[in-house]
Formats: C-alpha cells, structure tokens, sequence
C-alpha cells in the first residue's frame, strides 16, 4: 500500500495568482498522477510525472498552465497558474502500486475568487 | 474513445434491501474496471476489480462484455455504505477514466 500526503489541504486564492501543490509518498513510486475534480463532475487525468523525465499531459491541460515537478521518487508538485474561478476545483494526487492498485492522496481544495 | 457511464447520480436504499450501482464502459480495447468508494471525509479507495473477482465488504461486480457493463451490486444494503462510487476503466498503461459517481444513501 503507500500513503500519499497532500499540502496544502485547502486554500482560497485570488484570480492571477499560482498555487503549488506538494505530494509526498511513503514509497518510492514511478508514475505519479494529477488529477482534478471538478465541482459535480468526475476525476479527471491531468498528467502523468515520472521521475527524470517531463510530465505528460492529457488533452485540454497544457505545462504553461500547469507545470509539474518530479525531482525523486517520493514527491511531485503541481502548479495551478495565473488561476481563475474556473480553477476552483480538487486535485489529487495518485500513485500506483504493483500492476494495478491506485492510491489517491487526501486532495486539495481549491477555491480562486 | 473511452467513456464511463453511471446514469445515476443518487441512489437511496434501506437498509437490508439490495442495491445495484450501474455502470457502463465504452472501450476499444480488453477493459480493465474498477470501483472505488469515497465515504465521508475519506479519500478516494478502490473497492475492488473485475480481475479479481473477488468480493469485497458483501460488493460484487461482473464485467459484461456483451452489455459492456460492469455493475456493483450487495444484497442486503448496510449503514456505512453510504458513499460516493465510481466506477473506473484502465486505459493504456495506467490512465483511469472514472465515471461520474453515484451516491449511494442506506436510509436506516
């Protein structure tokens, strides 16, 4: 299993500003992805990180707006830029473990005035 | 393209009656499902899997290929499974596409 911490847990921005996220695992884990959930709406994949190599980026999320860091095995940050209300959202960050299993961290609550 | 269908967003039961979380997968390729379960202020936690069939605090699923469904279901409905359910499709090495999510309320 791992468990995956989130910082910060929530926090209330104001438009033009960036956020970054940090997400720290127990184990050493080689893909590490984003994931935002929209107010009513489902998770959706913003990126896979992987550790040495640039993030991939899933249709609709660009690294301008949300640039990621992958410096070791255990931890990853994703920044939300130049935000605006429709970034209001929860991200959560996700590990896999063995050949299946996805552990989802605690998420962060984001709400952009 | 992938897509992952659960047509109802709320879903109230009593407790000891059946409940069946529906779930439909739209996939090219061999699908992969899983459900997962959120309960109050909880993270996000798998539930279990088609491969393993396996069942997991009284939940069952079967995958359907020909229904392409994957629905979850327990006879007799308790108190604490009152949750948010997801059901998800692995695509590609490890991407998740998770449906909408149903809540399911087990009124006493």
């Amino acid at each position: 299993s791992a468990v995956i911490s989130q910082k910060p847990s929530r926090d209330i921005c104001q438009r033009g500003t960036s956020l970054t996220i940090q997400c720290q695992v127990d184990s050493q884990v080689t893909m590490m992805f984003w994931y935002r959930q929209q107010p009513g709406q489902s998770l959706t994949l913003i990126a896979t990180a992987n550790q040495g190599s640039e993030a991939t980026y899933e249709s609709g999320f660009v690294i301008d707006k949300f640039p990621i860091s992958r410096p070791n095995l255990t931890f990853s940050t994703l920044t939300v830029s130049n935000m605006s209300p429709e970034d209001s959202s929860i991200y959560l960050c996700s590990v896999v473990i063995g050949n299946y299993e996805q552990y989802f961290g605690p998420g962060t609550r984001l709400t952009v005035t | 393209a992938q897509r992952v269908t659960q047509p109802e967003k709320l879903l109230s039961v009593f407790k000891g009656a059946p409940v069946e979380l529906k779930c439909n997968y739209s996939y090219s390729g061999s699908p992969e499902l899983f459900w997962y379960v959120q309960y109050s202020r909880q993270r996000l936690q798998l539930l279990l899997r088609h491969i393993s069939r396996e069942s997991i605090k009284g939940f069952t699923a079967d995958l359907n290929k020909g229904e392409t469904s994957f629905h979850l279901k327990k006879p007799f409905a308790q108190e604490e499974d009152s949750a948010m359910y997801y059901c998800a499709l692995k695509a590609g090495a490890n991407n998740l596409f998770f449906g909408t999510g149903t809540r399911l309320t087990v009124i006493p």
